[in-house]
């Protein structure tokens, strides 16, 4: 299993501004990943955050608005830039600590509100 | 792209009775998994399916991975007040890493 702190549980941020999310596993994993819910949605990749290189974005979502730190197998960082209303969303991290595709386990999210 | 649906998306029942919600992809599935989501929570996990045809069973759940590695289903017998929260499912396509979670189904169960 992996423990995951995840942190800011909630903000609530002012358009143009950009927010940081800070994950911290217990244990070494190679693949972390990042999602975004919208309010009474499904879950969308973000991104693989891979240690040692750029992360891999999905369809839609690029570098620029979501950089992403990986600097070790702990721990990752996603920054929401230049937010607008339409960023406000939960966004969760998530790991596969076996890395064999076996589960995944998430952090409690951080509720991000855009004004 | 592939996408991953989810029938009914909502599900309104009373404590005691049966639910089930289904899950088709547009395309084949190497596995597929079960995550529940309590309101205000984060997914959970629950299951995964990996072979066609499979059954499996927690309790009052029980999980079903279709013939043709497209569909799945999760039925709860006999509903509790702890069982409401958002069910998805999650599938694996081969050759991949990466999980697309299905559109949900919220389930609240009437006391």
């Amino acid at each position: 299993s992996a423990v995951i702190s995840q942190k800011p549980s909630r903000d609530i941020c002012q358009r143009g501004t950009s927010l940081t999310i800070q994950c911290q596993v217990d244990s070494q994993v190679t693949m972390m990943f990042w999602y975004r819910q919208q309010p009474g949605q499904s879950l969308t990749l973000i991104a693989t955050a891979n240690q040692g290189s750029e992360a891999t974005y999905e369809s839609g979502f690029v570098i620029d608005k979501f950089p992403i730190s990986r600097p070790n197998l702990t721990f990752s960082t996603l920054t929401v830039s230049n937010m607008s209303p339409e960023d406000s969303s939960i966004y969760l991290c998530s790991v596969d600590p076996l890395g064999q595709n076996e589960k995944l386990f998430f952090g409690s999210g951080t509720q991000l509100s855009v004004l | 792209g592939q996408q991953v649906m989810q029938i009914p998306q909502y599900q309104h029942v009373q404590e005691g009775e049966d639910f089930t919600t289904y899950c088709n992809s547009s395309t084949t599935l190497s596995n597929i998994q079960w995550y529940k989501q309590r309101p205000g929570g984060h997914p959970v996990f629950l299951i995964q399916l990996v072979k066609s045809g499979e059954v499996k069973k927690q309790k009052r759940l029980t999980f079903q991975f279709g013939e043709a590695k497209k569909n799945s289903s999760l039925h709860i017998t006999a509903t509790q007040t702890t069982d409401v929260g958002t069910y998805f499912c999650a599938g694996l396509t081969s050759g991949t890493y990466k999980y697309i979670f299905g559109t949900g189904t919220r389930l609240k169960v009437l006391a």
